[in-house]
């Protein structure tokens, strides 16, 4: 059971150059999850899908784009990266319905994206 | 809104030493709680969680017991191993409104032989 899957898991940008974070899980979770962790700032929600067909804002979405594909896919697309979107970047998802609240979420193993 | 406050590490310890991390919340009504660790180089996974006052959650030798007169959540572990050194993360999600997720920054645990 691969669980959540991220590709790829190291990237170097130019300023300025795009790029589309992947990310997939095979659990059947409804709701997915993208995630920036930096060094002081905890974890930090960038948008979020509560299931297929949609898509919300988190806490710092500015710069980021997103797309659920399907209900296994959920992409993060950086159309013009900056360096203060050097981060690693997490997907994560949670079992469906309205019990999710004390579901855990499932995390990848992280994109480590320098951008120079 | 929610929040979620952890002591600042990094907590360094000897091999079998006794370990707590704090962690105090913030939220309305009866959230539930968890505690995720991230070993280096991976995503966070669950380590334990209490959806309900005064339960106790435990796992892999970690305890941690839902505490609401005091709203605090504090990971505790009675012998810690060098495997153990990671980051810990504290954090909730409502019944009502949002279930996102609320982290709390993270605590550094390194242990020495």
């Amino acid at each position: 059971n691969a669980g959540v899957t991220q590709t790829p898991k190291f990237q170097v940008l130019k300023t300025g150059q795009s790029m589309t974070l992947q990310c997939a899980q095979d659990m059947n979770h409804n709701s997915m999850y993208w995630y920036r962790q930096d060094p002081g700032m905890g974890l930090r929600l960038i948008y979020y899908s509560a299931s297929e067909g949609t898509t919300d804002k988190g806490e710092v979405p500015n710069g980021y784009n997103v797309s659920r594909l399907n209900k296994r896919e959920f992409s993060l697309r950086l159309e013009s990266a900056a360096p203060s979107q050097t981060s690693v970047y997490f997907c994560a998802s949670s079992t469906p319905g309205q019990s999710s609240y004390n579901s855990p979420l499932h995390f990848g193993n992280g994109t480590r994206l320098t951008v120079t | 809104g929610n929040s979620v406050t952890q002591m600042e590490g990094p907590v360094t310890l000897s091999e079998e030493a006794f370990l707590t991390i704090n962690c105090t919340y913030t939220a309305t009504g009866y959230p539930s709680l968890f505690w995720y660790v991230q070993y280096p180089g991976e995503g966070l996974q669950l380590l334990l969680k209490a959806t309900k006052a005064d339960d106790k959650g435990s796992n892999k030798g970690f305890e941690a017991t839902y505490r609401k007169e005091t709203t605090s959540f504090h990971l505790e572990k009675g012998s810690v191993q060098v495997s153990d050194s990671a980051v810990y993360f504290c954090a909730l999600s409502q019944s009502r409104g949002s279930y996102i997720p609320t982290f709390g920054r993270g605590t550094s645990l390194i242990v020495h032989p």
